[in-house]
């Protein structure tokens, strides 16, 4: 069973830029999730999906940040106009949607690593 | 409000050796969930262990056990038998039933394993 998939890996732009991330999740997975990591500090929600509906998008700051997932497949995440502060690991998991006493645990991809000069 | 707090920045272990890695957390949620992910330097997170809030035992899974205190709320991840490959960053996380299942992370614990 193929993973979650990210790209791109890595990315380096200049602030006041737009930046945009895709995500593919493990096939079948209902729920997607973006995830913020800044160094240092555990991954912090921005928007979470269930199919192509928004559940939690509480914590994403949406005068730049906008996500997408059309179909409830893919996803993309954009950053437009970038600032320095964003500049951090951004990861994406998905999971299956939750059945009575299952863990259903998040699965991640390797992120994509943003340095915003 | 819901707080993950992981007390240790930095831990060694020799090689061998069993470790616990600390994490309390702070709910007034009766319904949570309680999980362990390791991320290595190459950046992805890797789920290692499971613990519902109404779970009697303690969970296991291989050399990775969780010593769950209700009362105390806390979650400690022993693993036993390090081994090298066991150097990484440790986050603790929790799960609240009215949050749509997102994850809830500590700052994490960065563990090094010696020979």
């Amino acid at each position: 069973e193929a993973g979650v998939a990210q790209s791109p890996r890595y990315k380096i732009i200049e602030k006041r830029q737009s930046v945009a991330f895709w995500c593919n999740p493990i096939s079948g997975h209902a729920t997607l999730y973006w995830y913020q990591q800044i160094l240092g500090q555990g991954p912090k929600l921005l928007i979470q999906f269930q199919n192509n509906g928004v559940v939690d998008d509480s914590q994403l700051p949406k005068d730049r940040f906008s996500a997408e997932r059309l179909k409830g497949v893919d996803s993309t995440l954009k950053i437009q106009p970038a600032k320095l502060e964003d500049s951090a690991v951004y990861l994406c998991a998905s999971s299956p949607l939750p059945t009575g006493g299952s863990s259903y645990e998040q699965y991640f991809g390797p992120g994509t690593r943003l340095t915003v000069t | 409000a819901q707080k993950i707090t992981q007390t240790q920045p930095g831990m060694f272990v020799q090689e061998k050796e069993a470790v616990t890695l600390d994490c309390t957390y702070d709910t007034s949620d009766p319904s949570y969930g309680l999980f362990w992910y390791k991320q290595p330097s190459s950046g992805e997170m890797i789920f290692l262990i499971y613990q519902g809030s109404y779970d009697q035992q303690n969970a296991t899974e291989g050399r990775y056990s969780l010593n769950f205190q209700k009362a105390r709320k806390s979650a400690n991840l022993v693993i036993s038998a390090s081994q090298l490959g066991d150097s990484a960053m440790y986050f603790c996380a929790m799960r609240f039933s009215n949050s749509g299942y997102a994850l809830n992370f500590g700052k994490g614990t960065s563990l090094l394993v010696t020979p």
